[in-house]
């Protein structure tokens, strides 16, 4: 089974900030990483998909990157609706990671 | 709209069986695979399997095999996950999926709103 390890567990960040998220996996899945979104109580939002690409309607500030094993999820500049959880996912098993809560700091 | 609107929230209690359903609109329900996907604070997201409606081919995941079943109804466009004893340990948040692409494996680009399931004596 292909293992996702998310890092880190919690970012505390401000308005404005650019951050990075890390998702490692336990082989290579070549481009096949999704990054979602979730807010309490709601449905994980989709964001990137193919490691790099935006999905429609998903504001230009959020950005994937890399292949094979290791990837990023980048927001350019936070923005108060930002602030949820992110959670990588490999979809040649269908994985997730454990997800990094984005907090205001 | 294209949708996905899931059953709502149950309280059983151990043994008892469970059908809960996901229903789509909105696009061609039929040619895209349908995820199941469980949520517990403990856990996180776990992938429980994915069903392609046009022929109910079906892949479940190890953790979940022989533990859960996926079914669809074409005619209703919707798909069901079906437990036929339930454990304490079910008690989560169940969410279906839609998977971008149907010729290969790809993202989940909608999701339902969720079904909360409680399972308690």
């Amino acid at each position: 089974d292909i293992q996702m390890t998310q890092s880190p567990s919690t970012l505390s960040a401000s308005v404005g900030d650019r951050v990075t998220i890390t998702c490692r996996a336990s082989q290579t899945i070549r481009d096949w990483l999704a990054w979602y979104q979730q807010k309490p109580g709601k449905a994980p939002k989709l964001l990137i998909y193919k490691a790099s690409s935006l999905e429609s309607g998903v504001p230009s500030r959020f950005s994937g990157s890399g292949s094979g094993t290791e990837f990023t999820l980048t927001i350019s500049s936070l923005q108060p609706d930002d602030f949820a959880t992110y959670y990588c996912q490999q979809y040649n098993t269908y994985s997730f990671g454990r997800g990094t809560k984005l907090e205001i700091k | 709209e294209v949708q996905l609107v899931q059953s709502g929230a149950e309280v059983k209690k151990p043994g008892e069986p469970l059908k809960i359903s996901c229903q789509g609109s909105g696009y061609g329900f039929i040619n895209y695979w349908i995820a199941w996907v469980r949520q517990t604070p403990g856990q996180g997201l776990e992938w429980m399997g994915i069903i392609y409606p046009f022929n109910s081919e079906t892949r479940y995941s190890p953790s979940f095999q022989g533990q859960v079943t996926f079914s669809v109804d074409k005619s209703l466009s919707t798909a069901y996950l079906q437990w036929s004893s339930l454990k304490a340990s079910d008690t989560a948040v169940y969410y279906c999926a839609r998977q971008r692409i149907t010729m290969t494996s790809d993202a989940f680009d909608m999701w339902g709103q969720g079904t909360m399931v409680t399972v308690s004596s």
